[in-house]
């Protein structure tokens, strides 16, 4: 049972344009939720967080939105930069316990 | 900081054969998870530690897996006999606040 879902496994953005990441999530308990970045032959490295009781934060170019009622959140990376290219981690958290991942999003950033 | 210290960085061994996968945590982070991680299931679970006591081992897969942690610098994961399938990336991961985690380098696991 998959609680948090990545349904684009992959995604081609040209740099300089706005790259758009989702999560859809099944657990209404979840009450905290984080991006992690990774690169290849590394462990993931956290992006930017957002907690339940807001709907968007932002760091940088980094922003992420969070729609309770759908259970979905979003990364935005604006502008998208090659350095971004790296697969994406959406992960959710209820309490202070165990994260929950997605399978992950292979962002590609096209020069 | 050093980060999270795992080790071997990648071990490639015979089925059957016994395999122990090291972490050496963030000093002063109080919370220990280790990860599997496979291209059909992407990051799982596998155990989490707080204060050096196992919380939550519903994510290892079978009694062939087994982890410890003796001190709040060091973690173990072992498993006895490994099988083929049990090739993957496994991630050690230490935290302070239990949100924020901290994931070492990975070691990549080849069962033959």
């Amino acid at each position: 049972d998959q609680q948090v879902k990545q349904n684009s496994p992959s995604l081609s953005v040209q740099e300089g344009r706005i790259s758009i990441l989702n999560c859809d999530y099944t657990n209404s308990m979840f009450d905290y939720f984080l991006w992690y970045k990774k690169y290849p032959a590394e462990g993931p490295t956290f992006l930017i967080s957002i907690s339940s009781i807001k709907d968007k934060n932002e760091d940088g170019r980094f922003t992420v939105f969070l729609n309770k009622s759908a259970k979905h959140l979003s990364l935005h990376i604006v502008p998208s930069q090659p350095g971004d290219s790296a697969v994406y981690f959406c992960a959710a958290n209820r309490g202070n316990e165990k994260l929950t991942f997605g399978t992950g999003t292979r962002l590609t950033i096209i020069p | 900081d050093a980060g999270v210290i795992q080790s071997p960085r990648h071990e490639v061994t015979e089925m059957g054969q016994e395999v122990t996968l090291r972490c050496k945590p963030i000093s002063g982070h109080n919370s220990l998870f280790w990860y599997r991680q496979t291209m059909m299931r992407g990051l799982e679970l596998l155990i989490y530690f707080n204060n050096n006591v196992p919380i939550d081992d519903s994510g290892m897969p079978e009694d062939r897996f087994s982890a410890k942690m003796p001190n709040a610098s060091f973690s173990t994961l072992k498993i006895q006999p490994s099988e083929p399938r049990d090739s993957a990336v496994y991630f050690c991961a230490s935290s302070k606040t239990g949100y924020e985690q901290f994931f070492g380098p990975g070691t990549r696991l080849t069962v033959l």
